[in-house]
């Protein structure tokens, strides 16, 4: 089975251009999330997707960040403009929704992107 | 509001050594608790998971945790630790409803073996 697919693995780009992340999550996922790394930090929610629906973008920077999850499956996030502060790993994640059958509410992982800001 | 505590940033133990990572979760009732591990430049990885039933829980690689409610503690322990266990180890906790599959992660403690 595959996994969470992210790209690009690395990006770097100069302060102020824009920068877009792909996440494809395990078929038959419902739930996706975005989640924000820093450097030597835990992983800081930043959206959560049930199926094409943002049920939770409360930690989501609205002024410079955005996210799509068009029909339910593949995600997109960007970043207009991006500031140097927003070199992080940007980690995607996908899993069945707690009371699913099948369901234990754990988060499945991708490899994450590593976006350097210049 | 759900938060997770890991004391210890860094610690460095001796291959074949036993292993003991501290993790302490804020949340008005039982949580989901989850142990991940994080290799340099990858993803992170589910150890282990508490939901209900059994405090003691076996995970993979040879890890195991135990939920104690009266500590708000999810521990994580290996009798001896192997080299490739270096990596940086993460504690979560999920809310049961509302907000559920929301994991809140501790900042990690990263682990460094001795030969």
């Amino acid at each position: 089975e595959a996994g969470v697919v992210q790209s690009p693995r690395y990006k770097i780009i100069e302060k102020k251009q824009p920068v877009a992340f792909w996440c494809n999550p395990i078929s038959g996922h419902n739930t996706l999330y975005w989640y924000l790394q820093n450097l030597g930090q835990g992983p800081e929610l930043l959206i959560r997707y049930e199926n094409e629906e943002a049920v939770d973008d409360s930690q989501l920077p609205k002024d410079r960040f955005s996210a799509e999850r068009l029909k339910g499956v593949d995600s997109t996030l960007k970043i207009q403009p991006a500031e140097l502060g927003d070199s992080a790993v940007y980690l995607c994640a996908s899993s069945l929704p707690i009371g699913t059958s099948g369901s234990t509410g754990e988060l499945f992982f991708g490899e994450g992107s590593r976006l350097t800001v210049l | 509001a759900q938060s997770v505590t890991q004391p210890d940033i860094h610690i460095t133990v001796s291959e074949g050594a036993s292993l003991e990572l501290r993790c302490n979760y804020s949340y008005g009732a039982t949580p989901y608790l989850f142990w991940y591990v994080q290799s340099p430049g990858q993803g992170l990885q589910l150890l282990l998971k508490y939901f209900s039933g059994d405090t003691l829980v076996q995970g993979i690689k040879g890890f195991e945790a135990e939920f104690k409610r009266s500590q708000s503690s999810f521990n994580l322990r290996k009798p001896s630790v192997h080299w490739s266990d270096a990596a940086e180890y993460f504690c979560a906790v999920g809310a049961r409803r509302g907000s559920q599959g929301n994991l809140i992660f501790g900042k990690g403690t990263k682990l460094s073996v001795k030969p």
